[in-house]
């Protein structure tokens, strides 16, 4: 069965502090990871990753593949309050009659001031 | 939000009535999806359609109708409403094939009682 696992489940850090959030992917017909950012609201987008080892960086965000171990990291660097939401991962595939994403069941992330 | 509507954002309802939702672009991308949200399970896929008249279900169909007569808009039907149904409601929308990025609408919460 497919699946997508992250961990840790809930984080809770200091402003300033690095963190890095990690998905693993068991998914037959890979076609993409995505991370989405969830603050009490509707899912944003933040990143897809189709290649390993190529990183995706947005201001403090970063992201990276390794489709050989099946995993992706989120790293964000000096956090601020405003880093305080759910992050999801989500896994893309292809084929038969239902290419989609699954998705993990996310990573709660707070930051303290 | 990429240009994503959601009618209602916001439901209280009855055991055993009728409900529809209501998705609405205006970016003219070729799908559209269905998610509902709910503690312990994350995004779960309840139908998608892929164009016009043409749509697909999802992992968590049982008890959902859906039809697209226009490219803008996708609507999401509760035949009979459950406790069970009560949730959140997410519309998503992409212009690339499954399986790579979409975008979603503010959302639906749907209380049955």
């Amino acid at each position: 069965e497919d699946k997508v696992v992250q961990s840790p489940l809930s984080l809770v850090v200091h402003e300033g502090d690095t963190v890095t959030l990690n998905c693993s992917y068991e998914v037959t017909n890979f076609r993409s990871l995505l991370w989405y950012k969830q603050e009490k609201k509707a899912p944003t987008f933040l990143f897809m990753l189709t290649s390993s080892g190529i990183e995706k960086k947005s201001g403090r965000l970063s992201s990276i593949l390794d489709k050989k171990e099946l995993f992706s990291i989120l790293n964000i660097t000096a956090t601020q309050t405003g880093d305080s939401a759910v992050y999801l991962c989500a896994v893309g595939y292809y084929g038969g009659s239902q290419g989609n994403l699954i998705f993990g069941k996310g990573t709660k992330l707070s930051v303290k001031p | 939000d990429a240009g994503i509507t959601q009618s209602p954002r916001h439901k209280v309802t009855e055991t055993g009535t009728p409900v529809t939702l209501r998705c609405h672009q205006t970016e003219n991308h070729r799908y559209m999806y269905w998610y509902r949200q709910d503690p312990g399970h994350g995004l779960r896929l309840i139908h998608y359609s892929y164009g016009v008249k043409d749509t697909d279900k999802g992992e968590v169909s049982d008890g959902y109708s859906v039809s697209r007569s226009k490219t803008e808009d996708f609507l999401l039907t509760l035949e009979s409403a459950t406790s069970s149904q009560t949730s959140v409601y997410f519309c998503a929308i992409s212009s690339r094939d499954p399986g790579y990025e979409q975008y979603f609408g503010p959302g639906t919460r749907l209380t049955v009682t």
